[in-house]
């Protein structure tokens, strides 16, 4: 596509369910990146990948958190047991490269979760 | 405290004046500088990145970095109603992927 694609764009759950949230990346981008961004704030780092290995998870706040990539393309980030505090906007990007190639990240539209 | 801080705003300016946006950091590991341009309900852009200390021009956006004050900034010549958006400074540590980045600076530019 022509873009980082996040699907769905909005999403409206009871505490308690886990959800799924993808993310399509821009075709042959090796990196990429999940953040969270609340309200007024900035991105916050949760995890990214290189190809499907994952690099670093230091920003994934518990273990009700984690994100798979399989086959180096599509991604996936799953909250279980979800919670009224995990509610922001969700945004993943792509890089073509690695290392210096995050100045050149593609963001998507983001995915709104919502906790109800 | 924050690594990266950036004060929210929102700067308000008339049409044709200079934008001027700056961001504080803490971690002298970072290298990579990076502004990014938000509009509502979109996406990060980016705009400018820097490399180290040093200023950089595109056309009417300047970008500067003085890492001795760990201090960079943002400025927007000649504003347009268009550069109405929420700018947000972001940085990278030379060994690594993660963008670490500011809150952001609502500006409103008034025709």
């Amino acid at each position: 596509g022509a873009g980082v694609s996040q699907s769905p764009r909005y999403k409206v759950t009871k505490r308690g369910q886990d959800v799924a949230l993808r993310c399509d990346p821009i075709s042959g981008h090796v990196s990429l990146y999940w953040y969270r961004q609340a309200l007024g704030q900035g991105p916050e780092f949760l995890t990214y990948f290189n190809y499907e290995a994952q690099q670093d998870k230091s920003g994934l706040p518990n273990d009700r958190f984690s994100a798979e990539r399989p086959e180096g393309s599509i991604s996936t980030l799953t909250i279980q047991r979800t919670e009224q505090r995990d509610s922001a906007m969700y945004r993943c990007a792509s890089s073509l490269e690695t290392g210096v190639g995050i100045t050149e990240a593609f963001f998507g539209q983001g995915t709104r979760l919502t906790v109800v | 405290q924050k690594e990266v801080e950036q004060d929210p705003g929102p700067l308000s300016v008339p049409e044709g004046a200079i934008v001027s946006l700056n961001c504080t950091y803490s971690n002298s590991a970072f290298q990579y500088f990076m502004w990014y341009r938000q509009y509502s309900r979109k996406g990060p852009e980016l705009l400018m990145y820097t490399y180290s200390s040093g200023n950089k021009e595109d056309g009417r956006f300047t970008a500067q970095v003085d890492k001795s004050s760990k201090y960079i900034s943002l400025f927007i010549r000649d504003s347009q109603p268009s550069d109405s958006a929420t700018y947000l400074c972001a940085m990278i540590k030379a060994a690594g992927n993660k963008l670490t980045f500011g809150g952001g600076t609502r500006v409103l530019v008034k025709p």
